[in-house]
């Protein structure tokens, strides 16, 4: 079945480096994309989202790529903490289906900051 | 902000025990998600709900249920607990077709 996937599981950048998380999905249908923090031991916090007919989209420390031609999302966390140390999930919202409601999600990439 | 709160943080359950699991959201958001987390298997749904009293499986639906008598209340149901349950349970809300606001989570051990 499609599914969003993480090119790599774990990332290590020093702090006040830039970071930089990729995601791979397959469903051409989707149109929202979603990026999840998921610190120990506590749920998933919402960071960002983009919808399909953008390209980028800008928050607070964090921006998102969303290039649809190779089907890629990225998120981009700027000067990156010791607290931004964390999983972090891409998901899926696959457009007009039957399941639109419904969220796909990546496995995760854990991010360490390292000082 | 919106709040999805879960009713405890860690559960110890015997084999065999009924669970209830409960989740409450504040914002009068119409979907409702359970989900549990499990290492090196993500996130995988149990049951989901559009409206009250409405429920339909999700993938992992089996040894599970749900009920959902009013809108801001979804509660899940290990009808017999077994240890293959012990996991981190992550309830979720959303409005339309906008992304999730999870719960703090219920990691629960069945011994």
């Amino acid at each position: 079945g499609e599914s969003v996937g993480l090119h790599l599981p774990t990332l290590s950048v020093q702090e006040g480096d830039n970071s930089i998380i990729n995601c791979a999905y397959s469903n051409s249908a989707s149109d929202y994309f979603i990026w999840y923090k998921q610190e120990s031991g506590k749920g998933p916090q919402f960071i960002i989202d983009i919808r399909s007919n953008m390209d980028k989209r800008q928050g607070q420390r964090v921006t998102v790529l969303l290039n649809k031609t190779v089907k890629h999302l990225s998120l981009q966390i700027a000067a990156t903490q010791p607290g931004d140390s964390a999983v972090y999930f891409c998901a899926e919202n696959k457009g007009s289906s039957g399941s639109a409601r419904q969220l796909t999600f990546g496995s995760g990439t854990q991010l360490t900051v390292l000082p | 902000d919106v709040k999805v709160t879960q009713s405890s943080r860690y559960l110890v359950k015997r084999t065999g025990e009924k669970v209830f699991l409960e989740c409450v959201q504040d914002m009068d958001h119409e979907n409702m998600f359970w989900y549990r987390q499990d290492p090196g298997l993500g996130l995988r749904l149990i049951y989901f709900s559009y409206d009250v009293k409405m429920k339909e499986k999700g993938d992992i639906p089996e040894g599970y249920s749900v009920s959902r008598e009013k809108k801001e209340r979804f509660s899940l149901i290990l009808e017999s607990a077994s240890t293959n349950q012990t996991s981190m349970y992550l309830c979720a809300s959303s409005f339309q077709r906008t992304g999730y606001t999870f719960g703090s989570g219920t990691r629960l051990t069945v011994v």
